[in-house]
């Protein structure tokens, strides 16, 4: 397997534009997080999804962030609008559907955004 | 909810000598601890965990403990080397989603 996929890898874009990020995880994870990284806030989780069914959103900080899940293979995270606070290193992440959170997480590559 | 607390944010040491990295959680129901490495402008990777029943893993020169009644647990690498320096990140949670620590910057000097 690939791993968790992840693109674009650099995002630049200008504040008030719309911003999607894509990730695809690993084949047969059930559980898919988004991540937020930031030198000022470390690792943040956003929102995590279950079988494709958002879960827990508590992380997402505004209305701007969205994010969905159509299917097992591919998820979005979008911002609208964008602002130059959202420069930060987004992560996907996946692991197999155990039923709790004790087993590994694979991270994938990351998108590096920057809102200028 | 889950809260983390990880010290120090850096450690420089030198090569061959020991690191040690150390953190506390505040919800009881947490019972799996995994650290991650981050190389930079890399992905945090999995590099030891430990589940709650027990007190201490090793894996080469790698070691976490576990103090369940205190409530803190502690990353140590022995033998050190150039290609540790990383970010080291703690993690906990189990019953629910994972919190992480804030990070420590470690430089192995050679």
């Amino acid at each position: 397997d690939a791993g968790v996929i992840q693109s674009p890898r650099h995002e630049v874009t200008e504040m008030g534009q719309e911003v999607t990020l894509r990730c695809k995880p690993i084949s047969g994870h059930d559980y898919l997080f988004w991540y937020r990284q930031t030198m000022m806030r470390g690792l943040e989780l956003l929102i995590y999804f279950n079988n494709n069914v958002p879960i827990d959103d508590s992380g997402m900080p505004e209305d701007r962030f969205s994010a969905k899940m159509p299917n097992a293979s591919f998820s979005t995270l979008k911002i609208q609008p964008s602002e130059p606070r959202d420069s930060a290193v987004y992560f996907c992440a996946s692991k197999e559907g155990l039923g709790d959170f004790t087993d590994t997480q694979y991270f994938g590559p990351g998108t590096r955004l920057t809102v200028l | 909810g889950e809260n983390v607390e990880q010290h120090p944010s850096t450690l420089s040491v030198q090569e061959g000598d020991s690191a040690v990295i150390k953190c506390t959680y505040s919800d009881s129901a947490s019972n799996y601890f995994p650290w991650y490495k981050q190389e930079l402008g890399k992905r945090p990777q999995l590099i030891i965990d430990i589940r709650s029943n027990v007190g201490e893993k090793k894996d080469q020169r790698i070691a976490v403990t576990l103090n369940k009644t205190a409530k803190h647990f502690s990353l140590h690498i022995t033998e050190t080397q150039p290609e540790d320096s990383a970010v080291y990140f703690c993690a906990a949670g189990g019953r629910r989603a994972l919190t992480f620590g804030s990070g420590t910057r470690l430089q192995v000097q050679p």
